[in-house]
Parts: C-alpha cells; sequence; structure tokens
C-alpha cells in the first residue's frame, strides 16, 4: 500500500463547474499537506500548503485536511479551462524530510 | 529570478549507452533534489542533497545511477548503462532546506531509451 493515495481520474467537467479532488494517506505523523499543479511538459508548482486541519482558502482554490480520517483534498470553484492540469497531492514527511506525492489526477476543464 | 534549469530537455538514447542529466537549483538554495516521473505518476525522490551532501540516496538504483553536486550548486545525474525501463522524466527542483517549505521544480528532461 502506497503511503500517499490518489483518485487517479482522469476527470473532465464542464466550465464553471465544483471540482473536488481528493487524496488519502496511512502515516499519522505526517503534518504538512500540499497540493501541486503540473501543466503537461512542465514541473509540478505549489498551489496550496496547509499543516493543520480545516479549510484553508485562496481565491477559487480551497484546501481541506482531515487529520482524523488521514484524507485531504482540493475544491476548484468556477472552474476555468485554464486549470485543466494534473493535481498533485503532496504530504512531507517530518522524519525523512522529504515530499511523498500521490499519483496525480488529470483534470480537464471543457469550455 | 531565474528559476530551476535542467539540459537537455529531451533525449533519446539506445539501451546499454550511458546519459547525463544537468541541474542548476535557485540561487540560495541549499536543498536539491532529484526526482523520477512515470507517465501517470507522481514525482519519486531519486535522491537529496543538502549543500554538496547526498543525505537519502536510499531510493537510488546504485548499480547504474549516479550524481553529484560539486560546490554544492549544480548538480548532474548520470544513467550507465540505461534500461528500457528507464524512460520516464526527470525531474530537479531545490528549496532553501528540507524542511517544509515549497519546493521548486524544473521542467524535467524526458527520457527515451530505445
Amino acid at each position: 500500500q502506497k503511503e500517499v493515495e490518489q483518485d487517479p481520474g482522469p476527470l473532465s467537467v464542464p466550465e464553471g463547474a465544483i471540482v473536488s479532488l481528493n487524496c488519502t494517506y496511512s502515516n499519522s505523523a505526517f503534518q504538512y499537506f500540499m497540493w501541486y499543479r503540473q501543466y503537461s511538459r512542465k514541473g509540478p508548482e505549489l498551489l496550496m500548503y496547509t499543516y493543520s486541519s480545516g479549510n484553508k482558502e485562496d481565491g477559487r482554490f480551497t484546501a481541506q485536511v482531515d487529520k482524523s480520517s488521514k484524507y485531504i483534498s482540493l475544491f476548484i470553484r468556477d472552474s476555468q479551462p485554464s486549470d485543466s492540469a494534473t493535481y498533485l497531492c503532496a504530504i512531507h514527511h517530518g522524519g525523512a524530510q522529504k515530499l511523498v506525492f500521490g499519483q496525480g489526477t488529470r483534470l480537464t476543464i471543457n469550455p | 529570478e531565474a528559476g530551476v534549469v535542467q539540459s537537455p530537455r529531451y533525449k533519446i538514447i539506445e539501451k546499454k549507452q550511458p546519459v547525463a542529466f544537468w541541474c542548476n537549483p535557485i540561487s540560495g538554495h541549499n536543498t536539491l533534489y532529484w526526482y523520477l516521473q512515470n507517465l501517470g505518476q507522481g514525482p519519486e525522490l531519486l535522491i537529496r542533497y543538502e549543500n554538496e551532501e547526498a543525505v537519502d540516496d536510499s531510493q537510488l538504483p546504485k548499480d547504474r545511477f549516479s550524481a553529484e553536486r560539486l560546490k554544492g550548486v549544480d548538480s548532474t545525474l548520470k544513467i550507465q548503462p540505461a534500461e528500457l525501463g528507464d524512460s520516464a522524466v526527470y525531474l530537479c527542483a531545490s528549496s532553501l532546506d528540507s524542511g517544509p517549505n515549497e519546493q521548486f521544480f524544473g521542467p524535467g528532461t524526458r527520457l527515451t531509451v530505445l
């Protein structure tokens, strides 16, 4: 079993829809939770960063962490075609000092 | 400010040939990472450097892979000999340190082994 599991998708939705992306993790020691966005032929770039349970909002994006369930989510409101990309959850393993990535969800927003 | 620079962007080689990838991290970033990304998968850490010291190379296949970061700045990742299964994207990233900080990624080198 992988330390971080992510719904692989692919996911295709119409423009303006609300998108929900999810990951689960197995290690209770994980403390820092991130979402990276990766456009085709590019490297990942940090989108959201949280370190506690609850919600964090940044514009149209909301990151949600539930440590009791070991479940993290990213919500995108009013989705735009420019949001079409692969979204990677990433969790910082404090003991090993490294990021553990989910496998990524490929998202397409259709105009 | 320039981001993480990687070269080449694409490389096609025949199996059993050697190949090398180069990375120039963001100025001032002490920590440098090499990741492997297979198609449809997330990045997987190969090696992490703190300045010039390789502090985590547990996932680096040392029989064929090697890396160096001379003077704690640029880094080179080498594969010799390459195998068909090495076809993937090799990503370099850097961060201020190895704590839970943002990692900045380069565009990657896409390797195809024929």
